[in-house]
């Protein structure tokens, strides 16, 4: 069974510094596709970040960036110059090919101006 | 691409009642899925449609939970003899199928509280 452990319940981080949420997941399957997805207060779930298990690259997008170690499982999410509006519940996730989604428990991250 | 579309956004209701809640996919996106989320919990898979089919179901959908997906675009969830434990957030996501990966787009979800 997939699972997904994201082991830090909460995170602060100061405004403009730079943050690390940790990811873990477990899988027999070699093709995937893992995600972070962030979930503002009372606001819908919107997607961060999308790493397909094939490609060594790590994805980028503006100041968010992941390292993938395919090896130990790894899927950590780096903010980098962070701002008040990246304060939100971050939900890594897993995917093989095209069935569901499974997500982890989430990580509150907060930022202190 | 005006988003996924959830209605209602709250529903208070009597335990042994029934509700229906209803998502509106995003219109070219072929899957449609439901989520269950509970208050600092990740969202729990439900089930899932392709087109009007239901493919898969969660093992979480017992028998007084129903999904249905008629024509292939709207889906409707509807809880039968609702319990306490039902209160939760239910999230609707819709993507294309084709090839893997490609992201979920959720609706701001229907928060369900059971009396």
């Amino acid at each position: 069974a997939q699972t997904v452990t994201q082991s830090q319940p909460e995170m602060s981080v100061q405004e403009a510094e730079t943050v690390t949420l940790s990811c873990t997941y477990d899988t027999s399957e070699s093709d995937y596709y893992l995600f972070w997805y962030k979930q503002p207060p009372s606001r819908q779930m919107i997607l961060v970040i999308r790493q397909e298990a094939y490609k060594q690259q790590n994805a980028t997008e503006n100041r968010f960036s992941v390292n993938f170690q395919k090896a130990a499982k790894s899927f950590s999410l780096k903010i980098s110059d962070s701002q008040l509006g990246d304060a939100a519940m971050y939900f890594c996730a897993y995917q093989t090919g095209a069935n569901n989604l499974f997500f982890g428990t989430g990580t509150r991250l907060t930022v202190i101006p | 691409d005006t988003g996924v579309s959830q209605d209602p956004r709250h529903k208070i209701t009597k335990r042994g009642q029934n509700v229906t809640f209803r998502c509106d996919p995003i219109s070219e996106h072929n899957r449609l899925y439901w989520y269950r989320q509970t208050l600092g919990q990740g969202p729990e898979f439900l089930t899932y449609f392709q087109n009007e089919a239901q493919l898969e179901k969660s093992r979480l959908l017992s028998d007084r939970f129903s999904a249905e997906r008629p024509k292939g675009s709207f889906s409707t969830l509807e809880i039968q003899r609702t319990e306490q434990g039902d209160s939760a957030m239910y999230l609707c996501a819709s993507r294309r199928s084709t090839g893997g990966g490609s992201p979920l787009h959720f609706g701001n979800g229907t928060r369900l509280t059971v009396t």
